[in-house]
């Protein structure tokens, strides 16, 4: 696809389930990240891939927080027992790595996911 | 504590004036900083990157610029549009870490 695609758009859910959030990045991005984003708050890092290197999790804000990626494609972003706090849109990007960091992030549209 | 600080939270103009949106950090070590444009329900949208050695750096009608000793940055906006309209993010790299700012939300009037 020409860019970062999320599914679903929006996610309704009840406090105490668990919801899978889905980002196919774009091809050849071996970069891959995961960003919160509050009412009027800014985005918050959650974890990053990088190719087949072990992930960098440290922004994950606890264990009920999980992700998982395959190779360089697809992501899923896994909440379990999720809690009314949990509510939030949730950005995925990709990039292609470069050293020094200096990549463009290219962000999918996001999923709102609210927690009743 | 990595921080990024964004100034004004809030800004109403009229088109065809400009204005100048300001970025505080304390972010270090520091790769790059990048100024984004979110339209509402999209994701961000890169606008410019400055590295350490850069003080300006302009994209059409947006300039950034960086100075690195006071870890301030700003974005101008000439001639505002419509469409400019959005949340204007500034983002500052440790590597492949970034640190957001809580944005800048702008509103242009006709």
């Amino acid at each position: 696809g020409a860019g970062v695609s999320q599914s679903p758009s929006n996610k309704v859910t009840e406090k105490g389930k668990d919801v899978e959030l889905r980002c196919d990045p774009i091809s050849g991005h071996t970069a891959l990240y995961w960003y919160r984003q509050r009412l009027g708050q800014g985005l918050e890092f959650l974890i990053y891939f990088q190719g087949n290197s072990a992930p960098d999790k440290s922004g994950l804000p606890s264990d009920r927080f999980s992700a998982e990626r395959t190779g360089e494609s697809v992501s899923t972003l896994t909440i379990q027992r999720t809690q009314q706090e949990d509510s939030a849109v949730y950005l995925c990007a990709s990039s292609k790595r470069i050293a020094g960091g200096n990549n463009e992030q290219f962000f999918g549209p996001g999923t709102r996911l609210t927690v009743l | 504590k990595n921080q990024v600080e964004q100034s004004p939270q809030s800004l109403i103009i009229l088109e065809g004036k400009n204005c100048t949106l300001q970025c505080n950090y304390t972010v270090s070590p520091f790769s790059n900083l990048r100024w984004y444009k979110q339209d509402t329900g999209r994701g961000p949208v890169s606008l410019t990157i400055m590295t350490f050695s850069e003080n300006t750096k302009s994209n059409g009608r947006y300039t950034a610029t960086l100075d690195a000793d006071t870890k301030q940055s700003s974005l101008h906006i000439t001639a505002s549009q419509l469409s400019d309209s959005a949340s204007y993010i500034c983002v500052v790299h440790r590597d492949y870490i970034p640190t957001f700012g809580r944005g800048t939300s702008l509103i242009v009037h006709p």
